[in-house]
């Protein structure tokens, strides 16, 4: 079946512009999860839905991050006046619940190159 | 949150079992110790996860220690597509998240 789809899977933009990214998780997934990758780092994460709630939005960085989602579906990333610093990787993941022992499946992601 | 200590490089020969080493000495007896890898420009791989007996699927197997302290992961035939960063987590009881460290990049070679 189909895996989390993420797009755009590239995007450049310049500082002080706003983005989306969007993330399509796996059918039936009622979890999930937003990570940011700068280079050669691990994953930070940045928030959680459950559903269309994000009871988690601890990893946000700054009030210029937002998320949401819909339909408990398809969800989005918005970052405002992005920065140079805002440039990364952004991995979404969906799992079909919150669970310990549950598995979260990973796309491909969207790398954010901010000029 | 628990920890976990990967050494951040190890080598390993085509047709040869690489064992990578994951210590989480702090570590509670309702977290479950998770593996991910990350081959270059792709999203995070699951691979397995356990919590206190070992486990054995068609990619990999993990052993955990008695004491849970630490495990390691075996991939018992390394091929060059194994070539990627292997991220051992624990997953802490009362979050949602994955909280992911450096890893331990292993290239294997021919």
């Amino acid at each position: 079946g189909a895996g989390v789809s993420q797009s755009p899977s590239n995007k450049v933009t310049e500082k002080g512009k706003d983005v989306e990214l969007r993330c399509d998780p796996i059918s039936g997934h009622t979890a999930l999860y937003w990570y940011r990758q700068r280079l050669g780092q691990g994953l930070e994460f940045l928030i959680y839905f459950q559903g269309n709630s994000a009871p988690d939005k601890s990893g946000l960085p700054s009030d210029r991050f937002s998320a949401e989602r819909t339909g408990e579906s398809v969800s989005t990333l918005t970052i405002q006046r992005t920065q140079q610093e805002d440039s990364a990787v952004y991995l979404c993941a969906s799992s079909p619940v919150n669970l310990q022992g549950n598995i979260q499946y990973f796309g491909a992601g969207t790398r954010l190159s901010v000029l | 949150d628990a920890k976990t200590t990967q050494p951040p490089s190890m080598d390993c020969a085509e047709g040869r079992a690489a064992n990578l080493p994951c210590n989480h000495s702090t570590i509670s007896g309702n977290e479950y110790v998770y593996w991910y890898r990350q081959i270059h420009s792709q999203g995070p791989q699951y691979i397995i996860h356990g919590l206190k007996n070992n486990e054995t699927n068609e990619m990999a197997s993990l052993i955990i220690t008695e004491d849970r302290k630490s495990s390691t992961l075996i991939l018992p035939h390394a091929t060059l597509r194994d070539t990627a960063v292997y991220y051992c987590i624990v997953r802490p009881y009362n979050t949602d998240k994955l909280i992911f460290g450096t890893g331990t990049r292993l290239q294997v070679f021919p």
